[in-house]
């Protein structure tokens, strides 16, 4: 079963505009992370934030955690046509060992 | 390697048969994962190992799956009689965490099984 539901399921926007996901999830978790996938080709981590924090920057990449809303915001500012991929949400939970996959927006960026 | 390796990256079977997918973790990770991504969903939780044993294998869908790491560093998922619903792409990953510490998992690029 998936934990994480990302929304949109599809986005399509303009290189130079800013892409928001996000991702709600069921369960309490301690951590959620959130990876991207190019078409064919694993998994590639971006961001991890845990349960106690509200907001964390890696270069482009914002995200966002609500833990009472069990909600994350994922947002990619100044987009362009290499950030084309799927982007999934991911939480560890109390067993926290194992990863839980929503089933991820599928951004294109227009060049 | 420097990243996870997985073999093979495409493979083709009848119904029936028996399919072998290996990992190659990254080298120094304790734990490994396999998982198991659909067309169009995200990837779900098939196994995981710390060291050698199996910790977790809640996600194998029945007794036709399953997997070993004897020595603590490579893995082989095996599927007995395979099924077409079990056409998927296979995701290994490695993490240098050890139990009870979540953190970023290195995926390989995945083997995607099909079977006619």
């Amino acid at each position: 079963s998936q934990q994480g539901e990302e929304d949109p399921q599809a986005l399509s926007i303009q290189e130079g505009e800013n892409a928001t996901m996000n991702c709600s999830y069921k369960t309490s978790i301690n951590n959620l992370q959130w990876y991207r996938q190019n078409s064919g080709r694993g998994l590639v981590h971006l961001i991890l934030i845990r349960s106690n924090e509200r907001e964390k920057h890696s270069g482009r990449l914002r995200v966002t955690l609500d833990t009472s809303k069990k909600s994350s915001s994922l947002l990619i500012t100044a987009s362009r046509a290499a950030d084309t991929a799927s982007y999934f949400c991911a939480t560890s939970g109390g067993s926290n060992y194992k990863l839980t996959f929503g089933k991820g927006t599928l951004l294109t960026v227009n060049p | 390697g420097a990243g996870v390796s997985q073999t093979p990256s495409n493979k083709v079977t009848e119904k029936g048969k028996y399919v072998e997918l290996r990992c190659d973790p990254i080298s120094g990770h304790t734990a490994l994962y396999w998982y198991r991504q659909s067309l169009g969903q995200g990837p779900e939780f098939l196994i995981y190992f710390q060291g050698t044993g199996a910790a977790d294998d809640s996600g194998l869908p029945n007794d036709r799956f399953f997997a070993v790491r004897p020595e603590g560093s490579v893995s082989t998922l095996k599927i007995q009689r395979t099924e077409r619903g079990d056409s998927a792409v296979y995701l290994c990953a490695s993490s240098s965490r050890d139990r009870g510490h979540t953190g970023e998992l290195f995926f390989g690029e995945g083997s995607r099984l099909t079977v006619l």
